[in-house]
């Protein structure tokens, strides 16, 4: 069965650090996919992850894909208010089954 | 916006009570997800069309169907309804090529009474 973890599953930061989300999965995947999710809303597609050492940067945000570890990453960079969502890492299994196993999320606040 | 629609976006209803939510993919996209999102459960995948056929099954109970008609829209029953089904239901779309992710529609928030 797949797994996904992510860690922390909250992050409280001030406006101007930095800091890294992290997504475990437990079994192959050739796709890893971020996430963001306002309260009450739906999910915005962040970044999408297709092979070993894939790095994407968007604005304040980094994602990171080794998938010999089994491991991606979400830098936040110099962290301000409008990043304060709940970020989900999650995963397929391949062509024909790309129905995704999602993490349990991350909730950032990003205080003044 | 991401393309994708639902209807409707609330729903009140009673137990033992059936539903049908409604989604239409982004033009052009032929699978159709259907994800719940609950707060014990977390994001759950529900179940995948592909072109009208069924592709992939989840953790879908079996008092929920679905389909897929041939204009593509979806549709997700849910049926004898119980206060555990409260929930949050998303329908997300992708074109099943390359590099594309899944684009989730706005949500059915569903409540049940």
């Amino acid at each position: 069965e797949l797994k996904v973890e992510q860690n922390p599953l909250f992050l409280s930061m001030q406006e101007g650090k930095n800091y890294t989300i992290y997504c475990n999965y437990s079994t192959t995947s050739d796709r890893l996919y971020w996430y963001r999710q306002d309260p009450g809303k739906s999910l915005e597609s962040l970044f999408v992850l297709l092979s070993n050492g894939a790095v994407k940067q968007e604005g304040r945000l980094m994602a990171s894909l080794d998938t010999k570890a089994r491991l991606s990453t979400l830098h936040i960079t110099a962290a301000v208010h409008d990043l304060s969502a709940t970020y989900f890492c999650a995963v397929d299994r391949g062509p024909g089954r790309r129905a995704l196993t999602f993490g349990s999320g991350t909730r950032l606040q990003v205080q003044p | 916006d991401s393309g994708v629609t639902q209807t409707p976006k609330h729903l009140i209803t009673a137990t033992g009570q059936r539903v049908t939510l409604r989604c239409s993919p982004r033009s052009g996209d032929l699978s159709v997800y259907w994800y719940q999102q609950s707060l014990d459960q977390g994001l759950q995948f529900l179940i995948q069309y592909y072109n009208g056929e069924e592709r992939a099954k989840g953790n879908i109970l079996e008092r929920f169907s679905a389909q897929q008609f041939p204009d593509l829209h979806s549709e997700l029953n849910l049926s004898s309804l119980e206060l555990g089904d409260s929930a949050l239901y998303f329908c997300a779309s992708s074109p099943e090529r390359g590099t594309d992710t899944q684009y989730f529609g706005p949500g059915t928030r569903l409540t049940v009474l």
